[in-house]
Order: C-alpha cells, then structure tokens, then sequence
C-alpha cells in the first residue's frame, strides 16, 4: 500500500529551527509538497520537489532523497505564526496526491 | 501562487435541504478539481476528483448520489450536498490543479453546519 509517515506533533522555540521529516512509501513518483495549513484555514502550497536536493524559499526550506524515500522541511527563525500543521504530501504515478496525516508544529516562546 | 476561490465560506442550515458549494479557480484553467472534506483535528479526506467534462471519480465510501459533483467548465466546479444531514457538518475543501508542477492550490474551504 501507499503511506506517508510524518510525526504528529512537535514542539519548537521561538526563533529557532525546526526540521519536519517525511517519509514516503508510493507507487511511483512525480513529486512531493509541503503545505501548511493553519487552525480552521485550507492548506495553503508550500514547496515541490521534484529532483533531489534542497529548495530554498525565505524562512522555510524543503529537502529531497528520492533514493532514501525522504523529505523534510525546515523552518529557520521560527514565528509564533509558524504554529500550523505541516502536510506532506506525494503525487504517485497516477499523478494523485497522497497525502501524510500532518505534523502539528507548537511554537512556544 | 494560483488563486483559487470557494463560495460560500460557510453556510447553515436545516436537516434535509441541500447545499451548492461552488469551486472556481481564477487565474488559471483547471482541468483537474478535488473536493475534500476535513472534520475537527482530524486529516484532510479525499472525496472526489472530477475532470472537465466527465463524471467524477468518488473515493471509496463517499455516496455520489449524495454529493453531487459538477465540474462544467476549466474554472468552475461544485458540490452539491443533497438532503444534508448533521453528520455531514463539516469543512468542505476544493482544490484545483494546473501550472507545470501540477501543483493543487486549495481554496479556503467552506464551513457547514447542518441542523
């Protein structure tokens, strides 16, 4: 079967870094997103990775091992509004998304 | 990123009546919609994906005959809950796909209450 492992739930400090890991069993693969999605809001599109290797977007950073089947996103200088869920998520070989339960990120102060 | 917007943004109402929930995406064409739907704390849950044009592909347990899907044109879908229930009270979420990384973008999903 096709399943995405990611942690439920983790807890950081304000301004730190976080690393959110994901790993993936899918059949096939065309790509995996990170998206964050806030209490009572829809995910809103974070990253794509596609090749291997690590994207870099402002505060946030997403990296990929397809031979490792692993992911992960990494938060620099955390904000009290980083506190969101994290989903991540794969498109298999029928281009569907299959997405991980979601890693609750805490941002204390 | 892509815009894509979902009316209404939240909708009550009475047991037995039924709920249209539309789903467009503004900047771009859309051949590719997805209806979700998300209880409290609880993951996303694929509903349905529906394709310009043709019937939509329900996911196992979602009754098509209940949540009636649409998708007439490259922007324009929508759901329609008929004879709602309160155990369909819930957070509709629609998502289009397009761009080159065919990427989904979420609307920001509509909130029901059935009483």
């Amino acid at each position: 079967g096709q399943n995405i492992d990611q942690p439920t739930e983790m807890t950081a400090t304000e301004g730190a870094i976080v690393q959110i890991n994901c790993t993936y069993q899918t059949s096939g693969f065309n790509g995996l997103f990170w998206y964050q999605q806030h209490a009572g809001e829809a995910p809103t599109f974070l990253s794509y990775n596609v090749l291997d290797g690590l994207e870099e977007k402002g505060r946030f950073s997403s990296f990929l091992s397809r031979s490792k089947w692993y992911s992960y996103l990494l938060l620099k200088e955390l904000q009290m509004k980083d506190s969101a869920s994290y989903l991540c998520a794969v498109m298999d070989s029928n281009y569907q998304l299959i997405w991980g339960a979601g890693t609750k990120l805490i941002i204390k102060p | 990123g892509a815009v894509v917007s979902q009316h209404p943004s939240r909708v009550i109402c009475k047991s037995g009546t039924s709920v249209k929930i539309e789903c467009r995406s503004l900047d771009f064409q859309a051949t590719t919609m997805f209806w979700y739907r998300q209880f409290p704390k609880q993951s996303l849950m694929l509903m349905a994906t529906s394709n310009e044009g043709s019937k939509a592909t329900y996911e196992q347990g979602v009754e098509k005959d209940k949540f009636l899907i649409n998708h007439a044109s490259l922007t324009l879908s929508t759901l329609t809950v008929t004879s709602a229930h309160p155990e369909d009270s819930s957070f509709y979420i629609c998502s289009a796909r397009g761009g080159l990384s065919e990427t989904q973008y979420f609307g920001p999903g509509t909130r029901l209450l059935v009483l």
